[in-house]
């Protein structure tokens, strides 16, 4: 069936860098995307959301990119900080119920 | 805003008994609620939607009769997981759609852990 995916589980990056956090979707219908955030034993929260109808989106240290050419969604986090550390899932909306599709997450740790 | 609260966190209980877990929106309404279920480095998985004032859908898979849940007003909807057994064992996280207009964006609980003995 149709879903989303990440291309890598784990990324590494030094305090104070950039991270750039990468998913793939398969649903050429779905038209709005979300950035979660969750940390060890808490509840996924919101970072940045951005509609088809869109291709860049910023917020504070974070942006979202959207290709929908290549069906290709992005994360990045600007001067990344130890509190960053967490697992980010990309979720579409899709469905008549405007459910969310999670991806599989990838694992940020911020290295002092 | 947009503050969703889930009790208990979390719960340990014996194999064969029933647990109820909360969802609740704490400063707006939400006529749609969802749950969700995540094992230990994994992914969130869509159990169920919750919907005020009417049967809840349940994902393919998804046994209705083990998970009944209730959506009695505008801020509460409710979980419960009858004859629990060890594989129900999970982390459960609830979440509930923003009610303002031109957004789907769901706000999420901080989960319950369910241990079942």
């Amino acid at each position: 069936g149709e879903s989303v995916g990440l291309h890598l589980p784990t990324l590494s990056v030094q305090e104070g860098d950039n991270s750039i956090i990468n998913c793939a979707y398969s649903n050429s219908a779905s038209d709005y995307f979300i950035w979660y955030k969750q940390e060890s034993g808490k509840g996924p929260q919101f970072i940045i959301d951005i509609r088809s109808n869109m291709d860049k989106r910023q917020g504070q240290r974070v942006t979202v990119l959207l290709n929908k050419t290549v069906k290709h969604l992005s994360l990045q986090i600007a001067a990344t900080q130890p509190g960053d550390s967490a697992v980010y899932f990309c979720a579409e909306n899709s469905g008549s119920a405007r459910q969310l599709t999670f991806g599989s997450g990838t694992q940020l740790t911020v290295l002092p | 805003g947009a503050v969703v609260s889930q009790h208990p966190s979390r719960v340990i209980c014996k194999s064969g008994t029933s647990v109820k877990i909360e969802c609740r929106s704490l400063d707006f309404q939400a006529t749609t609620m969802f749950w969700y279920r995540q094992f230990p480095k994994q992914s969130l998985m869509l159990m169920a939607t919750s919907n005020e004032g009417s049967k809840a859908t349940y994902e393919q898979g998804v046994e209705k009769d083990k998970f009944l849940i209730n959506h009695a007003s505008l801020t509460l909807s409710t979980l419960t997981v009858t004859s629990a057994h060890p594989e129900d064992s999970s982390f459960y996280i609830c979440s509930a759609r923003a009610p303002w207009a031109g957004t789907d964006t769901q706000y999420f609980g901080p989960g319950t852990r369910l241990t079942v003995l």
